[in-house]
């Protein structure tokens, strides 16, 4: 079954930077476009941005444009996602999420726990 | 990229059936038959409960329907159960984006 693991969450100073990564196993990793989605603490979600399958595309949030990358290897069957300039609005739990399947960008139904990532001085 | 609108809470008692509406426009909702509903209970993560604005996942209770009209879609849940209690969100693609509503927490009496 499908199987999203993301780690490399903790505590950031603001203006710092952090990446987080999304383990994936149980499909074929190259074959689907993947998505990082948050949360802040007692609050909605909030898309972040998405990749396709063999990262050529990649589409931000203007919350995070400029100043967040996403990228993976198919090798590693890895998603990560490069945080620069962070803020304490940036506080949330991340979670990586599958497309859904027979799209290239639809959001799915496969989402990882999560992984929370605290911007504090 | 703005977010869609849900009501902040509804509830109802067990049984009874509820309806969340989520507002977007034509560059969202109204542009794609592309909605999905997600069920997120307190420290876990989104379940998807509709996709493609009215069909199920394999496993999720037929007491959850959906539908779209214009530029706004409505979740209904038919025979409400205490394990129903959640917050729900509505989710549309836009285009090379996704958009969230802010959420609904339904409450079960």
């Amino acid at each position: 079954q499908v199987q999203l693991v993301e780690s490399g969450g903790g505590v950031v100073q603001p203006g710092r930077s952090l990446r987080v990564s999304c383990a994936a196993s149980g499909f074929t990793f190259s074959s689907y476009g993947m998505h990082w989605v948050r949360q802040a603490p007692g609050k909605g979600l909030e898309w972040v941005a998405i990749i396709s399958y063999d990262g050529s595309d990649k589409y931000y949030a203007d919350s995070v444009k400029g100043r967040f990358t996403i990228s993976r290897d198919n090798s590693k069957n890895t998603l990560y996602l490069q945080m620069n300039s962070l803020r304490a609005e940036d506080t949330a739990v991340y979670y990586c999420a599958r497309v859904l399947e027979g799209y290239s960008y639809v959001l799915g139904g496969d989402w990882g726990q999560g992984t929370l990532v605290t911007v504090s001085s | 990229q703005s977010a869609l609108t849900q009501p902040a809470s509804v509830s109802g008692s067990p049984g009874q059936s509820i309806t969340i509406s989520c507002t977007g426009t034509s560059s969202d909702i109204g542009n794609y038959n592309l909605v999905s509903w997600y069920q997120q209970h307190p420290g876990k993560a989104p379940k998807l409960m509709i996709y493609e604005v009215t069909k199920r996942p394999s496993g999720v209770s037929d007491r959850f329907s959906a539908s779209k009209s214009g530029n706004t879609a409505s979740l209904t849940i038919s025979g409400l159960q205490a394990e129903d209690e959640a917050n729900y969100y509505c989710c549309s693609f836009a285009g090379i984006s996704t958009v969230f509503g802010g959420g609904t927490k339904l409450t079960v009496l």
